[in-house]
């Protein structure tokens, strides 16, 4: 059964101050691992999408990168409007096409 | 990117009352769309896939006669949860892929609160 951990459960930031969640996970076989981002009340937005060992992405302020073991969304000089419930998922060759297993996610907030 | 309209955004109704949800993909076409549950503070949990044209595929643990799903095009599915009670009270995510590089697009989610 495929497992998706992520820490903290919850990350307080000043603004600017660069910090890394973690993704943990245990699959037979990555066909691709999950960024999302969630505001309250929202559903998930698409961040990005790692399908291999060594593979980083970046946008603006995010770079996610991925281990055979785990994946790190890292946050550098973060502001308040980052602030959101940042979600990791992956699927596998166990699961169906486009099928995820999601973690339950961090909780960040951004502090003026 | 892809547009996923999702509807209402949010529903208060009585216990025994039917809610019907509607998942529309905007500007691509999905033959697969996927709904799930969400509870406070809790990851999203896959209550059903829903195929064009077929019966959905559901989760183990999710009454198929309570949540009824159609997916009656490739750009519309909708969920109805029958006979709501208390419990049935969630905030309701759909998905839908383009199906290329297994991206999955979300709605904007419903907020169902049972009295």
């Amino acid at each position: 059964e495929d497992q998706v951990t992520q820490s903290p459960e919850a990350l307080r930031l000043q603004e600017g101050e660069s910090s890394s969640l973690n993704c943990s996970y245990t699959v037979s076989g990555l066909r691709g691992l999950f960024w999302y981002r969630q505001d309250p009340g929202k559903g998930p937005e698409f961040l990005f999408t790692l399908y291999s060992a060594g593979e980083e992405k970046e946008k603006e302020r995010l770079k996610a990168t991925l281990t055979k073991k785990e994946s790190f969304l890292h946050i550098t000089a973060p502001k308040p409007e980052d602030s959101a419930t940042y979600l990791c998922a992956v699927h596998s060759l166990q699961g169906s096409a486009r099928q995820l297993t999601f973690g339950s996610g961090t909780q960040l907030t951004v502090l003026p | 990117g892809a547009v996923v309209s999702q509807h209402p955004s949010r529903v208060i109704c009585k216990s025994g009352t039917s809610v019907k949800i509607e998942c529309r993909s905007l500007d691509f076409q999905a033959t697969t769309m996927f709904w799930y549950r969400q509870f406070p503070k809790q990851s999203l949990m896959l209550m059903a896939t829903s195929n064009e044209g077929s019966k959905a595929t559901y989760e183990q643990g999710v009454e198929k006669d309570k949540f009824l799903i159609n997916h009656a095009s490739l750009t519309l599915s909708t969920l109805t949860v029958t006979s709501a009670h208390p419990e049935d009270s969630s905030f309701y995510i759909c998905s839908a892929s383009t199906g290329v590089g297994e991206k999955l697009f979300f709605g904007s989610g419903t907020q169902l609160s049972v009295l």
